[in-house]
């Protein structure tokens, strides 16, 4: 079963404007760490913003900011004043602890493309 | 600081013949895990190493393989190639304790004919 969701294949938003990313995820772990990460063409998986489950206030770096909706297990990203430059593939992870170890799992990713 | 370092960042094989790839982690990390994309498949685990143990394994067959050295940096191989094989490989390493950041390097994209 997917454990992470993007329903949105591709966005567009226009330059210096705030746009949303949508990510919903599911899991019976309690303790568990959800991901960005931005992906241009050059392919680099670039890290952009991490929320744990345990914390209380929602996670921002920067221009990225997290919208955490832990009871409606919800991890949008919000890009505010968007670039030119943020054009490119957006993933949302999850990572759980199995018993043996960590590994993320991935969404099938959003194309986000911003118009000048 | 230095970043995750793959290499290589290009390669071409034949059907059949065998691949190493090779990551080196931030240091101070010694958790690397390594990720398979596909255009089809997306990003799937292949498996993750901490302390030149494998700790978790993905859905991949045994033709994929992997080590890490007691310096942290780890080494996957794939024996047999086939052309579904052709993909981008990408490591991560992070803390092994407790939910923290995970880091990419740049990857190798595989080619295979």
């Amino acid at each position: 079963a997917q454990k992470i969701t993007q329903t949105q294949p591709g966005m567009f938003v226009q330059e210096k404007e705030a746009v949303t990313l949508d990510c919903t995820y599911d899991t019976s772990d309690q303790s568990y760490g959800l991901f960005w990460y931005k992906q241009p063409s050059s392919g680099e998986m670039i890290f952009l913003i991490y929320q744990g489950s345990y914390d209380e206030q929602n996670a921002t770096e920067g221009r990225y900011s997290l919208n955490f909706q832990k009871a409606r297990k919800s991890a949008n990203l919000v890009i505010s004043a968007s670039q030119l430059g943020d054009s490119a593939m957006y993933f949302c992870a999850m990572r759980e602890k199995d018993d043996s170890g960590y590994a993320l799992n991935f969404g099938k990713g959003t194309s986000l493309l911003v118009t000048p | 600081k230095a970043g995750v370092t793959q290499t290589p960042r290009y390669l071409i094989k034949t059907r059949g013949q065998q691949v190493t790839l090779s990551c080196s982690p931030i240091s101070g990390h010694r958790s690397v895990s390594w990720y398979q994309q596909t255009p089809g498949q997306g990003l799937q685990f292949l498996f993750e190493y901490f302390s030149e143990t494998q700790r978790n394994k993905g859905n991949f067959p045994g033709r994929f393989s992997g080590r890490q050295f007691s310096n942290s940096r780890s080494e996957m191989n794939v024996s047999t190639l086939e052309l579904g094989d052709s993909a981008l490989y990408l490591c991560a390493s992070s803390f092994p304790e407790g939910n923290t950041e995970a880091f990419f390097g740049q990857g190798t994209r595989l080619t295979v004919v």
